[in-house]
């Protein structure tokens, strides 16, 4: 198993500029997380879907965030337009609906804004 | 206060060392605990999951819970240079996928 997919692994952009981060989860997950980690806050929650569904947004931090799940095997997290102060890595983590409490993390996007 | 305390250290042992980890809770809601260990650069990785209170072990690894507490460890034994990293407790209701991420301690362990 390739375990969870993201891409970039890094992003460089200058501020104001759109950011779109993939991921894809492990075949056969069926919920799907969004989480950011920074050295002042730890690992937050951003969003997460349940068969493509989202069911849990309130961790976004802005309307300049967004995130899609568009199928089973593919989800994005898009950043419009983008701030310094989203400088952080991000990392989308897969699990099985039945055994939820175990999340599987990808190797995570570490974006900066400059 | 947080749903979740975790002391960040760092903490700096010798090669063989006996390791203890730990987490504080607030939440009575928590059954679910974890332990994830993040090496630099890396996504989390899950390491110890345990569902309510009692021990489990694996290999050098032993999680603790004490729900009467709310309280959790991790103990390594005979740690090692390769288990150096920062390590994440992580906790979960029943209900719902929301989890609590402790802030992760620090580990290195000197050869």
């Amino acid at each position: 198993d390739a375990g969870v997919i993201q891409s970039p692994r890094h992003e460089v952009t200058e501020m104001g500029q759109e950011v779109t981060l993939r991921c894809k989860p492990i075949s056969g997950h069926n919920s799907l997380f969004w989480y950011r980690q920074t050295m002042m806050r730890g690992l937050e929650l951003l969003i997460y879907f349940n068969n493509n569904v989202p069911i849990d947004d309130s961790g976004m931090p802005e309307d300049r965030f967004s995130a899609k799940m568009p199928n089973a095997s593919f989800s994005t997290l898009k950043i419009q337009p983008s701030e310094p102060r989203d400088s952080a890595v991000y990392f989308c983590a897969s699990a099985l609906d039945r055994g939820r409490k175990k999340q599987y993390f990808g190797p995570g996007t570490r974006l900066t804004v400059t | 206060q947080k749903e979740v305390e975790q002391d960040p250290g760092p903490l700096s042992v010798p090669e063989g060392a006996i390791v203890s980890l730990n987490c504080t809770y607030s939440n009575s809601a928590f059954q679910y605990f974890m332990w994830y260990r993040q090496y630099s650069r890396k996504g989390p990785e899950l390491l110890m999951y345990t569902y309510s209170s009692g021990n489990k072990e694996d290999g050098r690894f032993t999680a603790q819970v004490d729900k009467s507490s709310k309280y959790i460890s991790l103990f390594i034994r005979d740690s090692q240079p390769s288990d150096s990293a920062t390590y994440l407790c992580a906790m979960s209701a029943n209900t719902g996928n929301q989890f609590y991420f402790g802030t992760g301690t620090s580990l290195t362990v000197i050869p």
